[in-house]
This record gives structure tokens, sequence and C-alpha cells, in this order.
């Protein structure tokens, strides 16, 4: 069973458009749930990180979390060619601290 | 704004060879991580480090590899006998506090011929 999991894509979508992005994990005692972007060749770059079950909100970019249904998503508003980037889903475990990625989705906006 | 810092940034070496990444946490950041990618697959966590102890290792972190914090400033990650397999981007972190966001190094690409 994969531990973090997310759509590879790429997802397109157009300037200016909403991308959704979406994942799930497996260790129900995961309390903490970062996402990071990583352009090509670079390290991972937080984007932001959410503990609560909800929404929260930061610029551009809303995440959300579904405990009971083991679910994480970030929502990237009015997005720009330079949002272009694979976006990594990382749980910090409960019982650990270290970050469990996952294979991450790459992103496309188009101009 | 503090940054962590690796070196080298590339590092290309024979299989067989013995090589060792460098890195400069953020100065106040007590935990310590190594983490590697191999080209086209996901992040993977290596090894953890606090107060000059490991404090978790995954099953890829065997005994051809070691981490150190010889100086109180760098925290470097050594692998004795190089593989092919450990061609891989390798990513420190650091944090200041466990619950605390990790913050990425540039990472040092390393090329095993």
């Amino acid at each position: 069973q994969k531990e973090v999991e997310q759509n590879s894509g790429p997802l397109s979508v157009p300037e200016g458009a909403i991308a959704s992005l979406n994942c799930t994990y497996s260790d129900r005692g995961s309390q903490s749930f970062f996402w990071y972007r990583q352009y090509s060749g670079k390290s991972p770059e937080l984007i932001m990180s959410i503990y609560s079950n909800g929404d929260k909100e930061d610029g551009r970019f809303t995440a959300q979390l579904n405990k009971a249904s083991q679910y994480v998503s970030l929502l990237i508003r009015d997005s720009q060619p330079s949002d272009s980037a694979t976006y990594l889903c990382a749980p910090r475990g409960g019982s650990s601290y270290k970050l469990i990625f996952g294979s991450g989705t790459r992103l496309l906006v188009r101009p | 704004e503090p940054e962590v810092t690796q070196t080298p940034s590339h590092q290309v070496t024979q299989m067989g060879q013995e090589v060792i990444l460098r890195c400069v946490p953020i100065s106040n950041h007590l935990y310590f991580y190594w983490y590697r990618q191999i080209l086209g697959q996901k992040v993977e966590f290596l090894v953890s480090f606090y107060n000059n102890e490991i404090s978790e290792k995954s099953e890829i972190f065997d005994d051809q590899f070691s981490v150190e914090r010889p100086d109180g400033s760098n925290f470097t990650l050594k692998i004795r006998s190089t593989k092919l397999e450990d061609s891989a981007m390798y990513f420190c972190a650091s944090v200041r506090e466990l619950q605390e966001t990790q913050y990425f190094g540039p990472g040092t690409r390393l090329l095993v011929l």
C-alpha cells in the first residue's frame, strides 16, 4: 500500500484558472501536512503547511485537510505560468518527524 | 533570510569510492535530516540526527552510510563505497523544533560511474 498518493499529472490549466491538487495518505497518525513545490533539478520549497481539519488560506494558495478521509488538497487561484512545477504532498508521520513524500503532481500553466 | 547550504552542488565519482556530502544547517536549528531523490522518483527520507545521535533512519540507510556533525556547524553524509544506484540528488534539511517546517538545502547531485 502506497503511503502517500498523488496523481502524477500533468495537470494542465490555463493562466488565471484554479488548479486543484489532491493527495491521500495512509498513516492515520499523521498530524502535520506540508505542500512543497519543486522545480526541475531544484530542492523542495515550502508552499503551505496545515495541521487542523478545514481550510487554510495564504495568498493565492488554499490548503484543505480532512483527516477522517485521509485527504489533503491544495488549490492555486489565478494560476501563473511561474506556478508550473511539481507539487509534493508530505505528511509528517504521527510517531516520527520525518516527511513522507508523495511522487508529486506536475502542474502546467498555459499562458 | 537564513538558508541551508550544501556543498558540492555536483559530485561525480567512480563506483566503490567514498564520498562526503556537506551541509550547513540554519544556525539555530537543532534537528537535521538527509533525504535523497533518484531521478524521476520521489523524495525519500534517509536519516534524522539530533544531539549528535541518529534519531531515525530508513532501510536505505545501511552500513555504507554514516552521518556526522564534526564541528558544530557542518552536517555530513558519508557513503563509504558508492554504488551505481546511489546516483541521486541528496538534500539536507533542518528545523529548530520538531514540530516546525523543515527547510531544504539546494541539494548535491551525485553521479556514480
